[in-house]
């Protein structure tokens, strides 16, 4: 009974090629997000969702692309790939208590 | 530029020793520290968090000390045990992002507790 589940949980592709990450909770919570742990295992932030409506958006290239159909489902669809997009990409919830509640993790190898 | 920071990245102790794992940070305006820990293949989960209001909050073996004036915080594990052995991220919370959650996270600390 996961709470926030993401999928693939690994992912591995040819530079150039677009690809799509999962990602549910069943928390009921408002806020969803996007984070990256990149090769230096910092933890950074992407986008921010509350209620479907994009609330934070770091300097990430726009080839990164999230899409919110629900509250409960924030999906993250990358256009072509490059070599550093590699990384693991974990989802995540919070209510209000800046809590977050992550997801596995998805780890996206480009080739 | 890193905001948070934990320059030990990893920590060898005694089972039943107490742990104590280090945190630094810059942004004087940072209201809410939390602490994660992480297993292998998992994604982290929440251990414990502090207020800026307050400077010491205690769950059980985790206690969670925070001293404003030198910018730092700690986490101490007592008595520490071989399963909390885990990556551990100390973060803090970002004032613009408010109660959204913009968490700045530290690059994390390997626990090893041997038995």
């Amino acid at each position: 009974d996961t709470a926030v589940s993401q999928t693939p949980k690994y992912l591995v592709t040819q530079m150039g090629n677009d690809k799509s990450i999962k990602c549910e909770q069943n928390l009921g919570h408002d806020t969803m997000y996007w984070y990256k742990q990149d090769s230096k295992k910092f933890l950074k932030i992407m986008f921010s969702y509350n209620n479907k409506e994009l609330i934070i958006n770091e300097t990430v290239p726009n080839r990164f692309s999230p899409k919110s159909p629900d509250k409960a489902h924030l999906n993250l669809h990358i256009n072509s790939l490059e070599l550093g997009d590699s990384a693991v990409y974990f989802c995540a919830s919070s209510r209000y208590t800046g809590e977050l509640f992550f997801g596995e993790g998805s780890r996206l190898t480009v080739l | 530029d890193q905001q948070v920071k934990q320059n030990s990245p990893s920590l060898s102790v005694q089972e039943g020793r107490i742990s104590i794992l280090n945190c630094d940070y810059t942004n004087s305006m940072f209201d809410y520290f939390l602490w994660y820990k992480k297993y292998p293949a998992e994604g982290p989960t929440f251990l414990i968090s502090i207020s800026s209001i307050k400077d010491k909050n205690e769950d059980g073996r985790f206690t969670v000390f925070l001293n404003k004036s030198a910018k730092h915080l700690s986490l101490h594990i007592v008595p520490s045990q071989p399963g909390d052995s885990a990556v551990y991220f100390c973060a803090a919370s970002d004032p613009y992002g408010g109660s959204q959650g913009n968490l700045i996270f530290g690059k994390g600390t390997k626990l090893s507790v041997k038995p």
